[in-house]
């Protein structure tokens, strides 16, 4: 089956650093990746939809500039953190999409991210 | 505004029982709705999906139920067991908008031996 990594699977940061989350397609091109977030027994929350070469389309109320995204090949989507504060630690996820018109999307494991 | 309605949000359901999480949803232009379990510290893992074409999916120990006049779905967990004690999300997506998932609000499922 299709599988999506993460890296990394947790990080702990200090208050205006930066932090970058990796998401890959292992076996598989994904023309499309998503980024969600995750609350403590909350929902996912889908923050931007990124396509390969493009620029990320994101969602309403989430900052553009703070949570910069990278599409920068059909394997590998980046999520930058920048300038983190307590208030974005939460729980990132990435899925992906084979292909335009394929509804399915495979999750990645998630990674965990706290800003001291 | 949230555009998929989940319930219940946790359930408790005895070994071998069977487990039911339903979902309802309002926009008639979605066609694809899977079901997703989620552990712990985990991202979510996809349990079945059906598209509006059918009526019922089963897969194993899992079945959705789809009623499509009602704009309702539902997930039967058959002979549940322990280690199906999860977080079960149903989303819904339509054509044409890059496929994006809207999620419902999650059900914590407890099976206790």
């Amino acid at each position: 089956g299709a599988v999506v990594s993460q890296h990394p699977s947790w990080v702990i940061c200090k208050s205006g650093t930066s932090v970058k989350i990796e998401c890959r397609s292992l076996d598989f091109q994904a023309t499309t990746m998503f980024w969600y977030r995750q609350f403590p027994k909350q929902s996912l929350m889908l923050m931007a939809t990124s396509n390969e070469g493009s620029k990320a389309t994101y969602e309403q109320g989430v900052e553009k500039d703070k949570f910069l995204i990278n599409h920068a090949s059909l394997t590998l989507s980046t999520l930058t953190v920048t300038s983190a504060h307590p208030e974005d630690s939460s729980f990132y996820i990435c899925s992906a999409r084979e292909r335009e018109g394929l509804n399915e999307q495979f999750f990645g494991p998630g990674t965990r991210l706290t800003v001291l | 505004q949230q555009q998929v309605k989940q319930s219940p949000q946790s359930l408790i359901v005895q070994k071998g029982g069977i487990s039911i999480i339903n979902c309802a949803y309002e926009n008639t232009a979605f066609d694809y709705f899977p079901w997703y379990q989620q552990f712990p510290g985990k991202g979510p893992a996809l349990l079945i999906a059906i598209r509006p074409d059918v009526s019922e999916k089963k897969e194993g120990r899992f079945t959705i139920s789809f009623n499509k006049s009602a704009k309702q779905f539902s997930l039967h967990i058959m002979d549940s067991q322990p280690g199906d004690s999860a977080t079960y999300f149903c989303a819904a997506s339509r054509p044409n908008t890059g496929n994006q998932f809207y999620f419902g609000t999650g059900t914590s499922l407890t099976v206790i031996p």
